[in-house]
This record gives structure tokens, sequence and C-alpha cells, in this order.
């Protein structure tokens, strides 16, 4: 079956980065893109950006620019997401999953819960 | 930026049905699919393209998509139900989460 396993949960110093890991199993990895949401306490769902894992390519919202990177490793079908120069308000659940260009996210990784703290 | 409305919450008896809309300008031309994630669990895929089931999606999910306004609706609503729930699209290379409804089953 499909499926998307998060590394673990990790605390972090404001002004360091976190690096979260996504594996994927169950199908083809680099037919599918993937998306990176994020989820605040008691919050909503908010985009991060997407990566194509086939040719690496990458989107980001336009929140992000300039502190997050995706990047994939085809040979262990695993994409990260290391979001740097981390603040309080970064404090979050970070999912991936599975989808398409213009499409929906069919399958979720389990979350990650990162928490910047001092 | 594409910005979409979704009601706080919403109320609906055992057994009866539910209406949880999302609105955005002309949404009616977008794909829209909708989510639900009940407390500590990954959001589930629901409605995607304005209309579709994925497999194991209960019927008595079904979406609809017009002009300004997009919604799901959850027919014979079940104490399982109970849950948020998120609209999302794509507008310029962009993915747009609605801010998400709770839905109560009393």
């Amino acid at each position: 079956q499909v499926q998307l396993v998060q590394s673990g949960a990790e605390v972090k110093k404001p002004g360091a980065s976190a690096k979260v890991s996504c594996k994927g199993s169950g199908y083809i990895f680099t037919n599918y893109y993937m998306y990176w949401v994020r989820q605040a306490p008691g919050q909503g769902l908010e985009w991060m950006g997407i990566i194509n894992p086939s040719a690496g390519s990458t989107t980001y919202a336009q929140k992000f620019q300039g502190r997050v990177t995706m990047t994939r490793d085809t040979s262990t079908s695993t994409v990260y997401m290391e979001l740097s120069s981390l603040r309080s308000e970064d404090t979050a659940i970070y999912h991936c999953g599975r989808g398409s260009w213009g499409g929906a996210v069919d399958c979720w990784g389990q979350g990650t819960l990162v928490t910047v703290s001092s | 930026s594409y910005e979409l409305t979704q009601p706080l919450s919403v109320s609906v008896a055992l057994g009866q049905t539910a209406r949880i809309t999302c609105g955005g300008n002309n949404i009616g031309s977008k794909n829209v699919h909708w989510y639900q994630q009940k407390p500590g669990q990954a959001p589930v895929l629901v409605i995607y393209r304005d209309t579709n089931r994925p497999s194991g999606i209960p019927e008595r999910f079904s979406g609809s998509n017009s002009g300004n306004t997009a919604t799901l609706t959850i027919s014979r609503a079940q104490a399982g139900d109970e849950a948020d729930y998120y609209c999302q699209l794509w507008d310029s290379s962009t993915a747009v989460f609605g801010g998400g409804t709770k839905l109560t089953v009393l």
C-alpha cells in the first residue's frame, strides 16, 4: 500500500534550521509530486511548496521563498524539506503529501512536529 | 493572492445533511478538493476535482462547484464525521487552502 513515513519530532533553537524527511513506498516514487504543508498549533493547513521527484524541480510558496529548500534522493525514494532561520512562529506539524501538479494530495505522511524554542 | 473563505463552524444533527461552503472569486472555474482532518491525524482526501470520491470514501460525501462557491455535502451525518474540513485549489502555480471548518455532529 502507498505509504509516506516522515522523520521524528525535532526541537530547535531560534535561528537554527530543521530538516524533515519523507520516505515514499508502495508506488513509483518519481511518478508523483510531493507537497509540503504545515499546520501551526490549533491552526489550518498552509502550503509551503512542491517538488517534482523526477526532475528535482521545485515551486515554493512566496511566504517561504529564501528560507525553504526541498530536495529528493531517488535512490531511497525520500524527499527532504529544510526550513532555515527558524523562529517561534515556525512551530508546527509539517506534513508531506503525494499528489499531482495542479491537483490534490491523495496520501499524507503522519506529520513531523518541529518545535522552535530557546 | 487567491483567498478561500470557509465558515469557522457548522453543526448538523445526527442523520441529517451538512453543507460546508468554500467561497472564492469565480471558484467555479477551478478544480476544488476537500480534506477531512480528525484531531491528531493527518488529513484525508474526501473529494477531488469538485465531485469525485476517492476509493474508500462513503457515497454520503459529495461535492459541487459553481459560481463563487464550492460545497461539500455530507448526507446522513454520523458521529464519526465530526472533524475539520478544508477546501483546496490551485491558482497561479500556488496551492491554496481554505481556513477550515469544524463540523460538529449533534
